[in-house]
């Protein structure tokens, strides 16, 4: 595709369900990259992948988030246990290859409401 | 990692240039310096990158100071387009390689 698609474009959950949102990065992309993004606030870093290898995950905010990207091109992020807390935009970035110099392009996002 | 320091908004009126700062004083690190934006309902853009010259590109232009320890971010005839967030992003000095994004710059254009 064009660009970085990512999907459901919304979701509605109720506490304690587990969700999965999806990133389909930009074709030949390497890096790929999981944001969460606050009403307001700039994005935060969640986790990123090189190919199918999670480079750091550091950003988690805990164990319910998991990510995985198992054939270095689709990336799944799943929030088990879903709290209302967790609502939020979730941005997927991808980047043709790791650098130095990052050149993000950023899909538009899945708003995540938790009830 | 770094910490930036960015003016909460700023407003410029259309047509006229628009410097907007950033400190990161607590710089480390020899990585580059990243600007981002985020129009309206958008995920972020890429805007420019340093390391320690000035740097030109279609968009804006990119002043570092010689110490690396602030950078300005140049519009230089801002239209109503460029209203966005701005996002100053220093290296990361061994933190995460991510991009960490602090709150940014809301620019303001009035016509």
């Amino acid at each position: 595709g064009a660009g970085v698609s990512q999907s459901p474009r919304y979701k509605v959950t109720k506490r304690g369900q587990d969700v999965a949102l999806r990133c389909d990065p930009i074709s030949g992309h390497v890096s790929l990259y999981w944001y969460r993004q606050a009403l307001g606030q700039g994005p935060e870093f969640l986790t990123y992948f090189n190919y199918e290898a999670q480079q750091d995950k550091s950003g988690l905010p805990n164990d319910r988030f998991s990510a995985e990207r198992p054939e270095g091109s689709i990336s799944t992020l799943t929030i088990q246990r879903t709290e209302q807390r967790d609502s939020a935009m979730y941005r997927c970035a991808s980047s043709l290859e790791p650098a130095v110099v990052k050149k993000l392009f950023f899909g538009s996002g899945t708003q995540l409401s938790v009830l | 990692d770094a910490k930036t320091t960015q003016p909460n908004s700023m407003e410029s009126n259309e047509e006229e240039p628009v410097h907007l700062p950033c400190n990161h004083s607590t710089i480390s690190g020899t990585d580059y310096i990243h600007w981002y934006r985020q129009l309206p309902s958008q995920g972020p853009e890429y805007v420019i990158h340093g390391l320690t010259s000035n740097v030109n590109n279609r968009m804006a232009s990119l002043a570092i100071a010689e110490d690396r320890k602030s950078s300005t971010l140049i519009l230089h005839r801002a239209t109503l387009r460029d209203a966005a967030v701005y996002y100053c992003i220093p290296p990361s000095g061994g933190g995460a390689d991510g991009l960490t994004f602090g709150k940014g710059t809301h620019l303001i254009i009035q016509p």
